[in-house]
Formats: C-alpha cells, sequence, structure tokens
C-alpha cells in the first residue's frame, strides 16, 4: 500500500530534550515536506526537500533540523524542544513538488508535547 | 500579500442537504487550487484540485468545487450531505513566494453534519 508513515504517533517529552521524529515514504517520491498544524492557523510548513540531499526552509523552521539522505526518509529533528513547538506535525510527500501539479501525500501525524 | 482565506470556523448542515464550505483566494497569476479534508486522527486527504479547464470541478466522495474568478473563490460543494462526511476541510493555494513556489493552506473549517 502507497503511504507516508511516521512515527511516533504521541510523543510527550520535556524541554531541551533533543529528539526526532520519523517519516518514510514508499512512494519514491522526490519531494518531502514538513508542516505543523494549530488551531486556527492551518498547516504551516516547516522545511522541505526537492530531492535527495537538497533541503530547504519553509515558512517557521526555527527550532527544527531535517535531513534527507535518502529518498524514502525526511526525519524532523528538534535538538531542544521549546513548549512552543507542542503541536500536531504532518510530513508528506508528492512525486515532484516544484510546481504542486500534484496533489500531497500525507502521513496520519505526530502528536508531541513538550512540557 | 498571497492568501487563502476560509471565513468559516464551522459549518453545520442537516444530512441530506446540500453543505458549502467557502474558500477565497489572493495570488499573483494563475492560480491553482485543493481542497484536502482531515478525519479525526488521520492525516489530511486529497478531494479535488484546479489548475486549468472547467471551472467546476468533481473530485472524491461526491465532492465537488466551484473555481470563480471574478470572485477570487473556490468553494466545496456536495449536493446532499452524509454525517460521515464531518470532518476538518482545508482550502489550498499554490503561490509563488520567496523565489519558489509555496502551497498555502486555509486555517480550516470543521463541517459538522447532524443526523
Amino acid at each position: 500500500e502507497a503511504q507516508v508513515t511516521q512515527n511516533p504517533r504521541y510523543l510527550i517529552t520535556v524541554t531541551g530534550k533533543k529528539l526526532t521524529v520519523t517519516c518514510s515514504q514508499n512512494m519514491n517520491h522526490e519531494y518531502m515536506s514538513w508542516y505543523r498544524q494549530d488551531p486556527g492557523l492551518g498547516l504551516r510548513q516547516i522545511y522541505y526537500s526537492m530531492n535527495v540531499e537538497v533541503t530547504d526552509k519553509g515558512d517557521v523552521p526555527e527550532g527544527y533540523k531535517v535531513s534527507r539522505k535518502e529518498k524514502r526518509n525526511f526525519p524532523l529533528i528538534l535538538e531542544s524542544p521549546s513548549p512552543n513547538q507542542t503541536s500536531l506535525y504532518f510530513c508528506a510527500s508528492s512525486p515532484k513538488g516544484s510546481s504542486y501539479n500534484s496533489p500531497l501525500h500525507f502521513g496520519n501525524g505526530t502528536r508531541l508535547t513538550v512540557t | 500579500a498571497q492568501s487563502v482565506a476560509q471565513p468559516e470556523d464551522q459549518v453545520n448542515v442537516a444530512e441530506g442537504n446540500p453543505l458549502t464550505v467557502k474558500c477565497t483566494y489572493s495570488v499573483s497569476g494563475n492560480p491553482y487550487l485543493f481542497w484536502y479534508v482531515q478525519y479525526p486522527n488521520r492525516g489530511l486527504q486529497f478531494l479535488l484540485k484546479y489548475i486549468t479547464g472547467d471551472n467546476l470541478v468533481k473530485g472524491s466522495y461526491g465532492f465537488e468545487a466551484e473555481f470563480n474568478k471574478s470572485q477570487t473563490s473556490f468553494h466545496l460543494k456536495k449536493p446532499s450531505a452524509l454525517v460521515s462526511d464531518s470532518a476538518l476541510y482545508f482550502c489550498a493555494v499554490r503561490a509563488w513566494k520567496d523565489s519558489s513556489y509555496k502551497l498555502i493552506f486555509g486555517s480550516g473549517t470543521r463541517l459538522l453534519v447532524r443526523p
């Protein structure tokens, strides 16, 4: 089954403790992206990747890191999480993202709470 | 500024009645417009898109949307609502921003269909 898989689904952590949220897609998509969803704000893009070893900042990149060493994986790293990063996070992919002709395929989300 | 607006936080309809979820946009050039749906504890799922062609676009689950260039709107519609349509709906528009295309999401509209 074609899918985007995120792990974990739920994560509670404390301020300053490094964490990684994994994202993997099995559709051979070039484009991958991370979003955060907050009430009343819709989805805001954190980082995106056009292909392996190519990443770029989205609208809200502060406090986050990403890497794209393999086509299928695009982990999101929070080196020193803070409470304002408490949110619902989504990973998404599409065949080619540069023109957004193709719809995005989303994972089921990771709900992160930072205390 | 390039943006997309969903003016209603929530839409309530009775099962069997027609439904409309509103979306207006502001972008330069020809818009690419999308609707996504989010069911509880799931990621966003693509419903339909408008890139060019007929102003009335048909999508998944019996939904359709009408592109209106003069009113810069892309309202989502369904002739007869089902209780299972209750979900969070996001409109999105492709916009040229910071030297590349970006997908801008609206804040979301919660649709509640009562039996």
